[in-house]
């Protein structure tokens, strides 16, 4: 069965470095989504990208978070300058196309860690 | 704006018994709903949506859920749990623009 990945699983980085989530989506998805929830809390929607945009961003995702697909598997989060508040469990999301009546298939999570 | 509300944060049944946990969302149009799981250090894992059609779902692992838009509610129900059915419990709603909003969570214990 399909599945989306994400590596690394857990990533400990010390606050103000840079880090780079990565994720692959289920290949003939077109949607793509990153997801985070900080420990005790809900999961909470950061950015949705489609066809090479952003089509929808949430006012966490500031100027310090960037998303990329860099080939034609990857998909990428990149934190500029990590803050310890960024720790977290980041998902990454796929979706197929006829968005809206499908459903988001979800990757294992990458757990943030920033000392 | 959209929300959802997951009124109980921690629930403990006894194995065998019937489980309902309750999801309330706030939507202006119809929504999509969804009941995911989660275990401990994993990921999220579909159980069941509803789209349109038929208000009572049905999903994986015995799971159903009833949505009844006169209460705004997406309810999440078992007949008989079983202690592999200990996890975290989210509800969420899909803007239909793909964002998922979700609830915060149901944890739920399943006592021998």
């Amino acid at each position: 069965e399909p599945e989306v990945t994400q590596t690394p699983s857990h990533q400990v980085t010390q606050m103000g470095q840079e880090v780079i989530l990565r994720c692959v989506p289920i290949s003939n998805h077109l949607y793509f989504y990153w997801y985070r929830q900080i420990l005790g809390q809900k999961v909470e929607f950061l950015v949705s990208f489609y066809n090479n945009e952003i089509s929808e961003k949430s006012e966490i995702f500031d100027d310090q978070f960037s998303v990329e697909r860099p080939d034609g598997s990857n998909f990428t989060l990149k934190i500029r300058s990590t803050k310890l508040e960024d720790s977290a469990m980041y998902f990454c999301a796929s979706s197929t196309p006829g968005q809206g009546n499908t459903e988001a298939f979800f990757g294992q999570g990458t757990r943030l860690t920033v000392v | 704006a959209q929300s959802v509300t997951q009124p109980d944060i921690h629930i403990t049944v006894s194995e065998g018994a019937s489980l309902e946990l309750r999801c309330n969302y706030s939507y202006g149009a119809t929504p999509y709903l969804f009941w995911y799981v989660q275990s401990p250090g994993q990921g999220l894992q579909l159980l069941l949506k509803y789209f349109s059609g038929d208000t009572l779902v049905q999903g994986i692992k015995g799971f159903e859920a009833e949505f009844k838009r006169s209460q705004s509610s997406f309810n999440l129900r078992k007949p008989s749990v079983h202690w592999s059915d200990a996890a975290e419990y989210f509800c969420a709603v899909d803007n239909q623009g793909g964002k998922l909003i979700f609830g915060q969570g149901t944890e739920l214990s399943v006592k021998p």
